[in-house]
């Protein structure tokens, strides 16, 4: 029953090796949101998009890059992974004019 | 000043006690409210959600919000083990592109 799905649970990468995390939804949701969350920390929003109409959040370093292709799919690219990007990435969803969102399980990211 | 203050914790009872969780916030533009709780090693899921001043209670929990002064509360009475976890409160307004404004978490154990 789960309606955001992130995969995978638990990444390791290299340093500076591409990675990619993905999220699919089943909500139909127009809202979707990439949050990056290291221990004890709020969520921090990398990215949204609102349909295709793409988002990024000023502070948001170019390393981090996002894809949207269709409704229900979205890709968070990690170009070259430094230690300081390992964390929890959260995927979440929003319907237009709803402000509460709905949250994957996250993948956990470790870099070595 | 951050935008929304939360104290970290951890915050320890016992079991069946009454659990009181707060935030504060400096931006008199917030119009809606949201408590999410997070278990460990997983995505934040969504537990309240309120527009207005005043008490919306759901079975345990209790979601209280007071605009003059800036501050919302989530009680849960007959705290059990399984509402150990951290609490995360989040807000935001209609025109702010979707982006919610996070507290930090406080962590809440319940002793059995």
């Amino acid at each position: 029953d789960a309606m955001v799905i992130q995969n995978p649970r638990y990444q390791v990468t290299q340093f500076g090796k591409p990675v990619t995390l993905s999220c699919s939804q089943t909500l139909n949701h127009n809202v979707m949101y990439w949050y990056q969350q290291k221990s004890s920390q709020a969520p921090k929003l990398l990215f949204h998009y609102y349909d295709k109409d793409f988002n990024n959040e000023a502070d948001t370093p170019d390393n981090f890059q996002s894809r949207r292709p269709n409704t229900s799919f979205c890709f968070l690219d990690i170009r070259s992974p430094g230690l300081g990007d390992a964390a929890m990435y959260l995927c979440a969803t929003s319907s237009r004019g709803v402000t509460e969102a709905f949250f994957g399980q996250g993948t956990r990211l470790t870099v070595v | 000043q951050k935008e929304v203050e939360q104290d970290p914790g951890p915050l320890s009872v016992p079991e069946g006690a009454i659990v009181s969780l707060n935030c504060t916030y400096s931006n008199s533009a917030f119009q809606y409210f949201m408590w999410y709780r997070q278990y460990s090693r997983k995505g934040p899921e969504l537990l309240m959600y309120t527009y207005s001043s005043g008490n919306k209670e759901d079975g345990r929990f209790t979601a209280q919000v007071d605009k003059s002064s800036k501050y919302i509360s989530l009680f849960i009475r007959d705290s059990q083990p399984s509402d150990s976890a951290t609490y995360l409160c989040a807000m935001g307004y209609m025109d702010s592109n979707y982006q919610l404004i996070w507290g930090a978490g406080t962590k809440l154990i319940i002793k059995p």
